[in-house]
Parts: structure tokens; sequence; C-alpha cells
């Protein structure tokens, strides 16, 4: 089993959606959580940071964490096209590298 | 966020040159710099990490005599890509943070915008 699951899609909704964003995972001593968006050709770009259980809005984003289930979620209300990337979840204990899920590609069709 | 850039961004070699790529933390001091590998529709994988001043450390299964990397100042981190083959091929992807001993190293990374290789 893998530490981080992400099902890579793709995943392709209409202008407007609620789109879901979802990773598992298996190391139970991981204590940040973040969601990075990934266009194509560039480096990640942090979206949200979650420290422990709970949620945390930004805007049109929520991340959600479950550590008692070992998932993971960011929430994109009223999607637009311009959120058209890939989404990377990773996450960390603190003391040890990043772990990245493989990305979910996201089309918003105008 | 803090600013981290790479140079080039895009390059094409012959196989068995060597090709080196810069990452700059731009407005900040980067004690700790992460080297990335990314293949194609596939997650970032860690090559190695490099504090200011000392040796890297490399990931299980990178060879560090191939991929050198030199962490001289607080601001300038280098990866070159030795004998470059075109397995080599990827997209190679910087971040910098403050050091391993602030305990917040690895949950705060700034990234580059990464670097295309493509070895012919």
């Amino acid at each position: 089993q893998k530490e981080v699951e992400q099902d890579p899609g793709p995943l392709s909704v209409p202008e407007g959606a609620i789109v879901s964003l979802n990773c598992t995972y298996s190391n139970s001593a991981f204590q940040y959580f973040m969601w990075y968006r990934q266009y194509s050709r560039k480096g990640p770009e942090l979206l949200m940071y979650t420290y422990s259980s709970g949620n945390k809005e930004d805007g049109r984003f929520t991340a959600q964490v479950d550590k008692s289930s070992k998932y993971i979620s960011l929430f994109i209300r009223d999607s637009q096209p311009s959120d058209s990337a890939t989404y990377l979840c990773a996450m960390t204990t603190g003391n040890t590298p990043l772990v990245f899920g493989k990305g979910t590609r996201l089309s918003v069709i105008a | 966020g803090a600013v981290v850039s790479q140079h080039p961004s895009w390059v094409i070699c012959k196989s068995g040159t060597s090709v080196k790529i810069e990452c700059r933390s731009l407005d900040f001091q980067a004690t700790t710099m992460f080297w990335y590998r990314q293949f194609p529709k596939q997650s970032l994988m860690l090559m190695a990490t490099s504090n200011e001043g000392s040796k890297a450390t490399y990931e299980q299964g990178v060879e560090k005599d191939k991929f050198l990397i030199n962490h001289a100042s607080l601001t300038l981190s280098t990866l070159t890509v030795t004998s470059a083959h075109p397995e080599d091929s990827s997209f190679y992807i910087c971040s910098a943070g403050p050091g391993l001993t602030s305990g917040r190293a690895y949950n705060e990374q700034f990234f580059g915008p990464g670097t295309r290789l493509t070895v012919l």
C-alpha cells in the first residue's frame, strides 16, 4: 500500500460546479496536510495548509482532514475554468520529507 | 509567500553532456533546499535534501555522483546532471525552506517553477 493514494482522474466538471478532491494515507504520524495546485509545466503552488484534523476555508476553497479515517479532502466551490490544473495532496509528520499524491487532473469546462 | 526561481526553465542537451540547474530564493534565506523530479503524469519524487554549507542527503536510489548538488549560500543551490542520458529527461523542481532544526523545513517549503530537461 502506498503511503498516499490519490485518484489521478481526469476529472471534468462544468463551470460553477462544486469539486471534491480526495486523498487517503496510511501513516498515522502525518500531522501537516497540504494541497498544491500545479499548472502544466509549472511548479506546485500552495493552496491550503492544515495542521491535524479539522476544516479550513479560504475563499472558494475548503480543506478537510479526518485523521481517524486517514482521509483528506479539498472542495472547490463555484469552479472556474482557471481552476483547471493538477491538484496534488502532500503531507508530512513535520520531521520527514513531504509525501505527495500522484495528483488529480481537473478540467473545468466553460 | 516567498519567491523561488529556477534557471533555466527549459534545457535540451545531448546525451553524455552535463547540465546545471540553478535554484534561487529571492526574498528569504533558504537554509534547506529540496530537489524533486517529476515524470509525466507522476507525482513529485524527492531526490535530495541540502542544507547550506553541508553535503546533500540523497534519497534511496538516487545516484549522488550523477546528480551533484551544491548549496554554497543561503540563496542558491545548484543541481548538476552529469553525463546525462535520455532517461534523465524529466521535470526538475526545487523548493526552499527554513533549516531542518527549525522544525518547519518540511511543512514550509516554497517551490520553484521547475526546469524541463530533455536529453537527446
